[in-house]
């Protein structure tokens, strides 16, 4: 168990509804992200904060999506009028935030968009 | 932006054999690099990590070599059990403060007893 709390584990939802997941990342780390993992594919980067400053967000796959860190600690991301292509794992991972990090990723949300 | 890559997709091994898990990477001013093991179901736990300024780094049963030359880095496990069967990924992350690591497509590890 790496700490980081994912909910929901799973997600299955019609197309053109809106999902939101939750991450809750170990206490003292600093730094949240956001991936997106595809069968037989790595992670794949989507947004990250700093405390509640979210620094990059330019590789979120579209402006159906977006995420927040209101307080610095828990993140949530939403997608809204999800379509099929959106099913995925989506992984939340945290860092302390110092100079080259590792990252603890949490079990993910698995989405299914039918 | 950053490329890596794996050269095998699966590798098979026997149980109590040595395994070699290879990435290589596009961006000679990476400076930092960590092995990833995803099991079945749940997110990436992390193995072991190096910086560019080694070129081995060596934990318990597993060893990270890195040659910056060739941009390439190897994971190799010791001994290797059935409990090590998993996909292994390499995540990358460039120079210049980037703190994003760029993971690649991952090796099926498969450990037959």
């Amino acid at each position: 168990d790496t700490g980081v709390s994912q909910n929901p584990r799973h997600k299955i939802t019609k197309r053109g509804q809106n999902v939101t997941f939750r991450c809750d990342p170990i206490s003292e780390h600093n730094r949240l992200y956001w991936y997106r993992q595809t069968l037989g594919q790595g992670p794949e980067f989507l947004t990250y904060f700093q405390n509640e400053a979210q620094l990059e967000k330019s590789r979120l796959l579209s402006d159906r999506f977006s995420a927040e860190r209101p307080k610095g600690s828990f993140s949530t991301l939403e997608i809204q009028r999800t379509e099929q292509g959106d099913s995925a794992m989506y992984l939340c991972a945290s860092s302390l935030g110092g100079n080259r990090e590792k990252l603890f990723f949490g079990s993910g949300t698995q989405l299914s968009v039918l | 932006g950053e490329s890596v890559g794996l050269h095998l997709p699966t590798l098979s091994v026997q149980e109590g054999d040595n395994s070699i898990i290879n990435c290589a990477y596009s961006n000679s001013a990476s400076d930092y690099f960590i092995w990833y093991k995803q099991e079945s179901g749940k997110g990436p736990q992390f193995i072991i990590d190096i910086r560019s300024n080694m070129d081995k780094r060596q934990g318990q049963r597993v060893t990270v070599l890195l040659n910056k030359t060739v941009k390439h880095l190897s994971l190799q496990i010791a001994a290797t059990q059935p409990g090590d069967s998993a996909v292994y990924f390499c995540a990358v992350l460039e120079g210049g403060g980037s703190y994003i690591p760029t993971f690649g497509r991952g090796t099926s590890l498969i450990v037959h007893p």
